[in-house]
């Protein structure tokens, strides 16, 4: 079955970096775009950024352009997310996602906590 | 922008739940999609292209509408349907969600 888990989440400070990664299994990888999605405690999800299959097609929410980078490794079946200029609006669970429209299988998500 | 309503509904097991999403623009295709999620867990998609239920749902859970208004009906509610639901819009970019609509136990 179709599993994705993330990692890498943690405490940061204003203006740091953090990368997170997804590790993708049973399913053809390679077929599927994916995403980040992140949810702040008491809000909605927020969609952040999908990639395509072989990284030709990108894009990314506005709240994040130019300071995530979403980056795939086909061979690893993951998907990686680079957090730079971290805001303490930044915290929340951040979730991997299969696909790039609507989202059948996430994971269990890993939180983020941006604080000083 | 999608707007859902009502925000809370207070209703009992085996009563239908109705839950509107209203879109400030034509979403284009049916692309809008229902969530449901309970707390601490991840949303589990219930319904894509407006009316198509997902993988494993159990036909309780309809979708209906089109253009910019579309509804999500649950038609006998069960204890484990008492959850947040979200609309989801992916006719453009960035995909957005509405607000949320809590069903909660009367």
């Amino acid at each position: 079955q179709v599993q994705l888990v993330e990692s890498g989440g943690g405490l940061v400070k204003p203006g740091g970096s953090l990368r997170l990664s997804c590790a993708a299994s049973g399913f053809t990888f390679t077929n599927h775009y994916m995403s980040w999605i992140r949810q702040s405690p008491g809000e909605r999800p927020e969609w952040l950024c999908y990639i395509s299959a072989y990284s030709n097609y990108i894009d990314y929410a506005d709240s994040v352009k130019g300071r995530f980078s979403i980056s795939r490794d086909n061979a690893r079946t993951s998907i990686f997310l680079q957090m730079d200029n971290l805001r303490v609006d930044d915290t929340a669970v951040y979730y991997c996602v299969r696909g790039g429209s609507n989202w059948e299988s996430w994971g269990p998500g890993t939180l983020v906590t941006v604080s000083s | 922008v999608l707007t859902q309503s009502p925000g809370t509904l207070s209703l009992s097991p085996g009563e239908r739940a109705s839950v509107s999403c209203r879109a400030s623009q034509t979403i284009d295709n049916n692309y809008l999609a229902w969530y449901q999620q309970s707390p601490g867990q991840a949303p589990r998609l219930l319904i894509r292209n407006a009316f198509n239920r997902a993988t494993g749902i159990p036909d309780r859970f309809s979708g209906s509408g089109s253009g910019t208004d579309f509804t999500l009906t649950i038609s006998r509610l069960e204890p484990e349907d008492f959850a947040t639901y979200y609309c989801q819009q992916y006719s453009s970019s960035p995909r957005t969600f509405g607000q949320g609509t809590k069903v909660e136990i009367k």
